[in-house]
């Protein structure tokens, strides 16, 4: 199985301003994916961020929002723009397990927990 | 898109006692996933059903997915305090491989 981490495990910080969230996979994946979970929903695609290519946004997320980098195939990172508190939740990457995928049994980091003030 | 709808929302068992969540689907289910969420933590995979009428077991946990490929169920005996957590089901979307989920079910297990 793949191992994922992701930094900062959790963040508090004023609206208006940004972070970004940094998602490490142990070996080398093609696909990797960036969710949101906000307070008492469940878990929704952002984006999904392949190597090589520009990130592809579900609808209702946007590029300017919430830029993605995909710099190697063992790395990314989520930037959470502008901030204002709604943008309050859990954001979790995942990643295609190693040797790609045969199921489509995703590896998620353990999330990080932003909350806006 | 796929809607799946998770029941019950919450659930409170005393150690010892079985229980089941159900996860239904508004669509045929080609691939069916269950997740462990600790509070607050990330998801951990569970097991995968795709066929209808399948049935996994691991330790005191197992997953159902009906022959109609539209609801499944997760099952637990004899429930322990390291059960509790939130328990998602996912399912394959129109986005590639990314993962629609239910809203969750959230056990806890008291002594």
């Amino acid at each position: 199985s793949a191992v994922i981490s992701q930094k900062p495990s959790r963040d508090i910080c004023q609206r208006g301003t940004s972070l970004t969230i940094q998602c490490q996979v142990d070996s080398q994946v093609t696909m990797m994916f960036w969710y949101r979970q906000q307070p008492g929903q469940s878990l929704t695609l952002i984006a999904t961020a392949n190597q090589g290519s520009e990130a592809t946004y579900e609808s209702g997320f946007v590029i300017d929002k919430f830029p993605i980098s995909r710099p190697n195939l063992t790395f990314s990172t989520l930037t959470v723009s502008n901030m204002s508190p709604e943008d309050s939740s859990i954001y979790l990457c995942s990643a295609e397990p190693p040797g790609g995928l045969l199921y489509n049994e995703q590896f998620f980091g353990p999330g990080t927990r932003l909350t806006v003030l | 898109s796929q809607e799946l709808e998770q029941s019950p929302q919450s659930l409170i068992v005393q150690e010892g006692k079985n229980l089941t969540i159900n996860c239904t689907s508004s669509k045929t289910l080609y691939g069916l996933y269950w997740y462990k969420q600790k509070y607050g933590e990330g998801l951990i995979f569970l097991m995968m059903l795709q066929k209808g009428g399948e049935e996994k077991s691991h330790e005191k946990i197992t997953a159902k997915l009906d022959e109609k490929k539209q609801q499944s169920s997760l099952h637990i005996t004899a429930s322990q305090p390291s059960h509790a957590g939130i328990y998602l089901c996912g399912a394959d979307s129109n986005s590639g491989y990314a993962l629609n989920f239910g809203k969750g079910t959230s056990l806890l297990v008291t002594p």
